[in-house]
């Protein structure tokens, strides 16, 4: 079973870069999310989708876009990277928004220098 | 108001005792909510839902108070490995809302 699986785990830009996090699921989700956390804080909804074709923005998504042109993927992309995007990020799935347990991917640990 | 809030701690409690934390949350129209569980540099895991009932699961007791809008999270008997960030979550009221996590609560046991 490999849930979701999110690539890279590891990833060290340059400001200004751009790159695109992977998240994949195999569990035919309907409902995926972006969140990043940062040190001693909780989790920060970045963007999320209902389903394929579907996304909207979360509390933070601003330097973001995604997509959603299959159920399985969700891909986050970064656009210019700043410092300030320094964080780790995880992909999150569940069957529906509610009374359903969330799976998440191991995370993302991305720092820009 | 934040949508869902916690008491970020950090709770620092002996082996052995009984520790309680709170999340409120915003929205009374949310019907469904969880208590997740993050170890250190790990992706969270689900602890346990909260039924309008209650819930209890061996050392862990969940509880909902609907008219004050909080739920709970009662550990008794606590381990060392108890020890983690423990976070509530508030998933929307309707098919097309998303899913809210509390900023936390870190619980360290110590020996």
């Amino acid at each position: 079973n490999a849930g979701v699986t999110q690539t890279p785990k590891f990833q060290v830009l340059k400001t200004g870069q751009s790159m695109t996090l992977q998240c994949a699921q195999d569990m035919n989700h309907e409902y995926m999310s972006w969140y990043r956390q940062d040190p001693g804080m909780g989790l920060r909804l970045i963007h999320y989708s209902v389903g394929a074709g579907i996304t909207d923005q979360g509390e933070v998504p601003n330097g973001y876009n995604v997509s959603r042109s299959t159920t399985e993927d969700f891909p986050l992309r970064l656009l210019s990277a700043a410092p300030s995007q320094t964080s780790v990020y995880f992909c999150a799935s569940s069957y529906a928004v509610r009374s359903t347990e969330a799976f998440f991917g191991q995370g993302t640990r991305l720092t820009v220098v | 108001r934040k949508e869902v809030e916690q008491d970020p701690g950090p709770f620092n409690v002996p082996e052995g005792a009984t520790v309680a934390f709170n999340c409120t949350y915003s929205n009374s129209a949310s019907q469904s909510f969880f208590w997740y569980r993050q170890d250190c540099r790990k992706e969270p895991k689900l602890l346990m839902s909260v039924y309008s009932s209650g819930n209890e699961d061996g050392r862990f007791t969940a509880q909902l108070n609907r008219a004050s809008q909080y739920i709970s999270l009662l550990i008794r008997d606590s381990k060392l490995s108890d020890s983690a960030t423990y976070l509530c979550v508030v998933p929307g009221y309707s098919s097309a809302s998303k899913i809210i996590f509390g900023s936390g609560t870190r619980l360290s046991i110590r020996p």
